[in-house]
């Protein structure tokens, strides 16, 4: 099984400001990595695969990048909406596709 | 607009049999390419997939958990379902529905809905 690992587990930061998360393969997945975006009360929304595309309507704000093994989640400046827990899934292996722990990003 | 929405009982007793419904509307369940899913989450093992659907009925399964998973589709119906045999506490947890195409991520959920195992 591919482990996901994410850090920071939490991420505090202030509106306006800019928030780096990472996430971490076990083993590589090429580019073949999920960022979704959970707040509380709802279901996880999908923000960016392919590790670089957004998903349709996502704002320009949010950007994925990396490759192999690392990856990374910026959100250029951070709005109010943005405060909420981010999971990223590899989907390289299935049937074994699996999810990180999340980051939760709070308000300094 | 597509939407998902699961249901079935939100209370299973140990060793029994959790069984649950996802109603899909505001698209076709036919469509071509897309998958159903179910994913679960705890605040344990966070989230989970448990296993996939086409609406031919062809399945993949989550290999953990592939002994007590039963997936089916009911195109006519345009509702797909999940059978988890012998649950324990351990499957405690928040159920969701999804879509996806095939070996992509999941662009579509459901509201989720609680499944407590306990006697």
């Amino acid at each position: 099984e591919i482990v996901m690992t994410q850090s920071p587990a939490t991420l505090s930061v202030s509106p306006g400001e800019r928030a780096t998360l990472s996430c971490r393969a076990s083993q590589s997945v090429g580019t073949n990595l999920a960022w979704y975006q959970q707040k509380p009360g709802q279901s996880p929304r999908l923000l960016i695969f392919g590790a670089f595309t957004r998903a349709t309507g996502l704002p320009a704000r949010f950007s994925g990048s990396g490759s192999g093994t690392e990856f990374t989640l910026t959100v250029s400046s951070l709005q109010s909406d943005d405060f909420a827990i981010y999971y990223c899934q590899q989907y390289n292996y299935w049937p074994s596709s699996t999810f990180g722990p999340g980051t939760k990003v709070d308000i300094k | 607009q597509l939407q998902l929405q699961e249901s079935g009982p939100g209370l299973v007793k140990p060793s029994e049999t959790l069984s649950l419904t996802c109603t899909v509307s505001g698209g076709s369940i036919s469509r071509s390419s897309y998958y159903w899913a179910w994913i679960r989450q705890t605040p344990g093992k966070g989230l989970e997939w448990i296993g996939s659907i086409y609406y031919t009925g062809s399945t993949d399964y989550n290999p953990s958990l592939k002994s007590r998973i039963i997936i089916s589709v009911d195109t006519s119906k345009k509702q797909f379902s999940l059978k988890l045999s012998s649950v324990t506490a351990a499957d405690t947890a928040v159920y969701y529905c999804a879509r996806h195409l095939n070996r992509e991520p999941f662009d579509s959920w459901g509201q989720g809905t609680l499944v407590t195992v306990s006697s």
